[in-house]
């Protein structure tokens, strides 16, 4: 498995504003990813993340709403711009791990985030 | 139709009963298969990887019926810290890390 970390774990926020979302792995990885799970739904993949290169984008997500950056290996950072309450959510970083037969994703605790 | 479909309960067992839940997906080309639980309030956390075989652990069962599109987890005498939301996840295409989320089945198990 991995240890990941986010920051900060819950934000209420105004609208207009922005908030970036820290997610920080104990170990180097190639992927990461940014999720997105709306109240009472499931999780919505926004992007994914490799270092060195841009993200790429899920359909219904834009890199001016959502930049993503992935300066190493063991960190990436997300952020929520303009925000509507529309944008309020949990946000999940996870990262992809090499099992004995299959690849896996292990997940982060989320940033909870509402915006008023 | 959705591309993973679960049933969203509840489902309200009593402790040390047997519970099934059923996954459908819509990809045919789909090649790796979880079960993941998810706790109220927290992230979701890997239960079991399902095989074409069929695997076990412990108490959980997973079944992969590749002809029909769907999957299976079984619960063995069902214990109280087992009350969560089980989500059925499937990878969008063969060799991809696009993970597909089913909605979640809510599981509770009652004293």
């Amino acid at each position: 498995s991995a240890v990941i970390s986010q920051k900060p774990s819950r934000d209420i926020c105004q609208r207009g504003t922005s908030l970036t979302i820290q997610c920080q792995v104990d170990s180097q990885v190639t992927m990461m990813f940014w999720y997105r799970q709306q109240p009472g739904q499931s999780l919505t993949l926004i992007a994914t993340a490799n270092q060195g290169s841009e993200a790429t984008y899920e359909s219904g997500f834009v890199i001016d709403k959502f930049p993503i950056s992935r300066p190493n290996l063991t960190f990436s950072t997300l952020t929520v711009s303009n925000m509507s309450p529309e944008d309020s959510s949990i946000y999940l970083c996870s990262v992809e791990r090499t099992g004995a037969s299959t690849d896996t994703q292990y997940f982060g605790p989320g940033t909870r985030l509402t915006v008023l | 139709r959705k591309e993973v479909e679960q049933d969203p309960g509840p489902f309200n067992v009593p402790e040390g009963a047997t519970v099934a839940f059923n996954c459908t997906y819509s990809n045919s080309a789909s090649q790796s298969f979880f079960w993941y639980r998810q706790d109220c309030r927290k992230e979701p956390k890997l239960l079991m990887s399902v095989y074409s075989s069929g695997n076990e652990d412990g108490r959980f069962t997973a079944q992969l019926n590749r002809a029909s599109q769907y999957i299976s987890l079984l619960i063995r005498d069902s214990k109280l810290s087992d009350s969560a939301t089980y989500l059925c996840v499937v990878n969008a295409e063969a060799g991809t890390y696009k993970y597909i989320f089913g909605t979640g089945t809510r599981l509770k198990v009652l004293a």
